[in-house]
């Protein structure tokens, strides 16, 4: 149980445009979905963390108006890179905290690999 | 603000081997300890989580310790195989987040 399904798993973009990538608690409900992204070789860096059915909460010096966080419902939380440069490319990541009564600590989607040429 | 530092960066050993990957935090105040494997480009995979008020947990030929007082913990992981290539990250847990160590890359040579 506990399962976070993360779409897509790769994705290749052009400079300008916009990606979205999809995070979904598949058996249970998650009110909150941290996001984190990862350079290479380098440890995860939480970007924000979205709360269902309100505003997302930045890490400093990440771009709120670059980096949109919807999380509209309790099982699906979305992060679109908005004009995507190179410098954007990386290894995004979302998590949610496992339910509490079973496994505690926090589950993760698979990543999503992005390159933009 | 919290700060979690993983020693060594990088470990080879030969496959049978025993091994120990160190963790260290520097504020006690957590709520449990969760240590990650990450195959690359992939997700994490979680392998064990150490409750706050638990010293250690086990399961199959890994064992994690942790010891608040002093802001560490260990991966023990015991004869290692190829497939144990990967790097493994810890992460402790505060109030609202998760704080991640840079990780031990661990390369097991067959």
């Amino acid at each position: 149980g506990a399962v976070v399904s993360q779409h897509p798993s790769w994705v290749i973009c052009k400079s300008g445009t916009s990606v979205k990538i999809e995070c979904r608690s598949l058996d249970f409900q998650a009110t909150t979905m941290f996001w984190y992204r990862q350079f290479p070789k380098q440890s995860l860096m939480l970007m924000a963390t979205s709360n269902e059915g309100s505003k997302a909460t930045y890490e400093q010096g990440v771009e709120k108006d670059k980096f949109l966080i919807n999380h509209a419902s309790l099982t699906l939380s979305t992060l679109t890179v908005t004009s995507a440069h190179p410098e954007d490319s990386s290894f995004y990541i979302c998590s949610a905290p496992a339910p509490a009564g079973g496994n505690y600590g926090y589950t993760f989607g698979s990543g999503t690999r992005l390159t933009v040429v | 603000k919290q700060e979690v530092t993983q020693i060594p960066a990088a470990l080879s050993v030969p496959e049978g081997e025993n091994l120990v990957l160190n963790c260290s935090f520097t504020d006690s105040a957590i709520y449990n300890l969760q240590w990650f494997r990450q195959d690359p480009g992939k997700g994490l995979t979680s392998l064990l989580l150490i409750q706050s008020s638990q010293r250690e947990q086990t399961s199959g030929r890994l064992n994690a310790s942790l010891d608040k007082s002093s802001g560490r913990s260990t991966l023990y992981i015991a004869a290692s195989q190829p497939g144990d290539s990967a790097t493994y990250l810890c992460a402790v847990t505060g109030a609202n987040n998760l704080f991640f160590g840079t990780g031990t890359r661990l390369t097991v040579i067959p």
